[in-house]
């Protein structure tokens, strides 16, 4: 595997259900992000961490509870979802130094709450 | 926080016709402006960037300009091909790391007619 992957590539939910999107990346950099993408906000942050500590949490609900348990991997854990939080969850990557800033996206997690 | 508008949000152009699309920003300490492409059901990647010390950067038939006075900058696809079939996202931080959040643009769908 090269680049970054997500797991599962598609999820669908209930309000009630417990569920995590998982991201691994294998180039080695020192940030990951997770974005919500949709029709109404096409690219929205929501979390940021670089050398495993959180940097970012833009204003995200607390259903929403990210996880960097080491610099390759990235949890998103879902719980009590709502219908509107049905969305394409991007997961992001970069080495973090001045050389550049380069964002290496997953495929995504399409994500469907009934 | 900063605050990146982008327009047009579709353009439709013919093969081998140019493209343009143009990107505003609010802070003006801002130095790193990516653009990103993201083609259907795929994720998005990086094509061009530019940073504040320079106005103009070309890559084949791509070519980016930033003018820092008037905080807009733009992209321009000369030549247009069916492949640049896309949607395309401008994004503006105050540098190129972690801890310098990137802020998205909302898009620009362009089609190119064979």
């Amino acid at each position: 595997e090269t680049g970054v992957t997500q797991t599962p590539r598609h999820l669908v939910m209930g309000m009630t259900n417990k569920k995590s999107l998982k991201c691994e990346q294998h180039l080695g950099h020192n940030a990951m992000y997770w974005y919500k993408q949709s029709a109404k906000k096409p690219l929205e942050l929501m979390f940021v961490y670089s050398l495993e500590e959180r940097v970012e949490n833009n204003s995200v609900p607390s259903r929403f509870s990210p996880e960097c348990p080491n610099s390759s991997h990235l949890f998103l854990h879902l719980h009590t979802l709502q219908p509107e939080d049905s969305a394409l969850y991007l997961c992001a990557s970069s080495q973090d130094q001045p050389n550049t800033g380069e964002l290496f996206f997953g495929e995504g997690s399409r994500l469907t709450v009934l | 926080g900063e605050n990146v508008e982008q327009h047009p949000s579709t353009l439709s152009v013919q093969e081998g016709d140019s493209a343009v699309i143009k990107c505003t920003y609010s802070d003006s300490a801002s130095n790193y402006f990516p653009w990103y492409k993201q083609e259907l059901g795929k994720r998005p990647q990086l094509i061009i960037d530019i940073r504040s010390n320079v106005g103009e950067k070309k890559d084949q038939r791509i070519a980016v300009t930033l003018n820092k006075t008037a905080k807009h900058f733009s992209l321009h696809i000369t030549e247009t091909q069916p492949e640049d079939s896309a949607v395309y996202f401008c994004a503006a931080s105050r540098g190129h790391n972690a801890g310098n959040m990137l802020t998205f643009g909302g898009g620009t769908r362009l089609m190119v007619k064979p």
